[in-house]
């Protein structure tokens, strides 16, 4: 296992249209994380999984915003009717339940235009 | 509330020279933990160090030391004879149950050869 993938690396999208990101935690990390970070700015919490339970979810998550991890392995997030505030790094990370300290991907950068 | 500072935006050295990056954290919670992750280029965080509220016992990984004094709410980070490899965004982060992470915005540092 080589750490936390994520796809796509780069997205580009018109305003108002709908995108999903997807990531693959590290196989036997039943935590998952997922981030934003705009320019210039440290990454902020949107929402965590265990397993395939969704337990917490930040005020930052909008309605627009979907979060799912169905088996408890890989996640997605959709964002409905983009806008060019969304724009943004969307980081991923896992880790193993009962540890501190996240392993995050190389990100999803969106570009709303 | 929990809240990180990184009061430095950017630093810059020359190559060998050391470098301390700063971080104030504020918290009510009596147990926390905190990190160092390191941001290159390629976007990926890089973890470098996790420190519960029960330890101060300062740390050194080769070239790096990192000072946590509980007084001043502080966890600063050294880098001692820097490379220009050390070059990147470092941010310091702040968690109460190890679940989320308030991040602080991030110091840019720039090792010029």
């Amino acid at each position: 296992d080589t750490g936390v993938s994520q796809d796509p690396r780069h997205k580009i999208t018109k305003r108002g249209q709908n995108v999903t990101f997807r990531c693959d935690p590290i196989s036997e990390h039943n935590r998952l994380y997922w981030y934003r970070q705009t320019l210039g700015q440290g990454p902020e919490f949107l929402t965590y999984f265990q397993n395939e339970a969704q337990l917490e979810k930040s005020r930052l998550l909008s309605d627009r915003f979907s979060a799912e991890r169905p088996k408890g392995s890989f996640s997605t997030l959709e964002i409905q009717r983009t806008e060019q505030g969304d724009s943004a790094m969307y980081l991923c990370a896992s880790s193993w339940a009962g540890s501190y300290g996240y392993t995050f991907g190389s990100g999803t950068r969106l570009t709303v235009v | 509330a929990q809240k990180v500072t990184q009061a430095q935006t950017e630093i810059s050295v020359v190559e060998k020279e050391d470098v301390t990056l700063d971080c104030v954290y504020e918290t009510r919670d009596t147990t926390y933990y905190l990190f160092w992750y390191k941001q290159p280029p390629s976007g990926e965080l890089v973890f470098l160090i996790r420190r519960n509220s029960f330890d101060e016992q300062n740390e050194i990984s080769g070239r790096y030391s990192w000072n946590f004094q509980k007084s001043t709410s502080s966890f600063n980070f050294t880098i001692t004879a820097s490379q220009v490899v050390d070059s990147a965004v470092y941010f310091c982060a702040l968690s109460g149950d190890g679940q989320n992470f308030v991040f602080g915005p991030g110091t840019r540092l720039s090792v010029l050869p």
